[in-house]
């Protein structure tokens, strides 16, 4: 089946630096997700993209849909300890109709150091 | 709104022993899911419920059983518990229809071991 591999699996960083991950995918997806998930937590929603190119922010919190379709990529800006969990890429083949299981990347597991 | 609530929090169980984990939805979602979460597994989809009255195998179905009771309620079924269903599961929830089709909703999660 199909496998997300997302990146990096861990990082720790300074409060107030900027942060990237990505997420790639052996083909090609038309519905990218961000979930973060902090300890003894559920997944939450951060953003969804649906269009290749696609640039979304929410907060300090920006992510892309890759235009070749296989990627995805979500940045945070000025990092602050409350940002400490980990991030889930999850995507999706189809839009629409008919779809219903996404594939979940490993989850980049972000520490802010104070 | 609660949006997906799960009960219990937590769970022991020993070997053998059954018990149903409960979910519930108030955001008039169509589809319904199971995921239990192992370290360094991700979440794998155990069973999913595209809408009322249907229901359909994940990944990882063997062990398992599921029943959607109406629209908002969707329950996960532990026949004979065993160690290897040590995990976390998640239910979740999805509307399954226009552009944020694909969206899945999380409940808080229920911690289960199995002895």
């Amino acid at each position: 089946g199909q496998q997300l591999n997302q990146s990096p699996q861990s990082m720790f960083i300074q409060e107030g630096e900027d942060v990237s991950m990505n997420c790639t995918s052996s083909s090609i997806f038309n519905t990218w997700l961000w979930y973060k998930q902090e300890p003894g937590e559920g997944p939450v929603l951060l953003i969804a993209l649906y269009k290749a190119g696609e640039l979304t922010s929410n907060g300090r919190l920006t992510a892309q849909f890759g235009i070749t379709r296989k990627d995805s990529f979500l940045n945070i800006s000025a990092s602050i300890p409350s940002d400490v969990g980990i991030y889930f890429c999850a995507g999706h083949p189809y839009s629409g109709a008919g779809s219903y299981q996404l594939t979940f990347g490993k989850g980049t597991k972000l520490s802010v150091i104070p | 709104n609660a949006g997906v609530t799960q009960t219990p929090k937590f769970q022991v169980l020993k070997t053998g022993q059954s018990m149903t984990l409960q979910c519930a939805q108030d955001m008039n979602h169509n589809s319904m899911y199971w995921y239990r979460q192992d370290p360094g597994m991700g979440l794998r989809l155990i069973y999913y419920s595209a809408s009322e009255g249907t229901t359909d195998k994940g990944e990882v179905p063997n062990g398992y059983n599921v029943s959607r009771l109406n629209k908002r309620e969707f329950s996960l079924r532990l026949e004979s518990a065993a160690p290897s269903q040590t995990s976390v599961y998640f239910c979740a929830s999805s509307e399954a229809r226009g552009v944020s089709y694909n969206e899945q909703f999380f409940g808080p999660g229920t911690r289960l071991t199995v002895l």
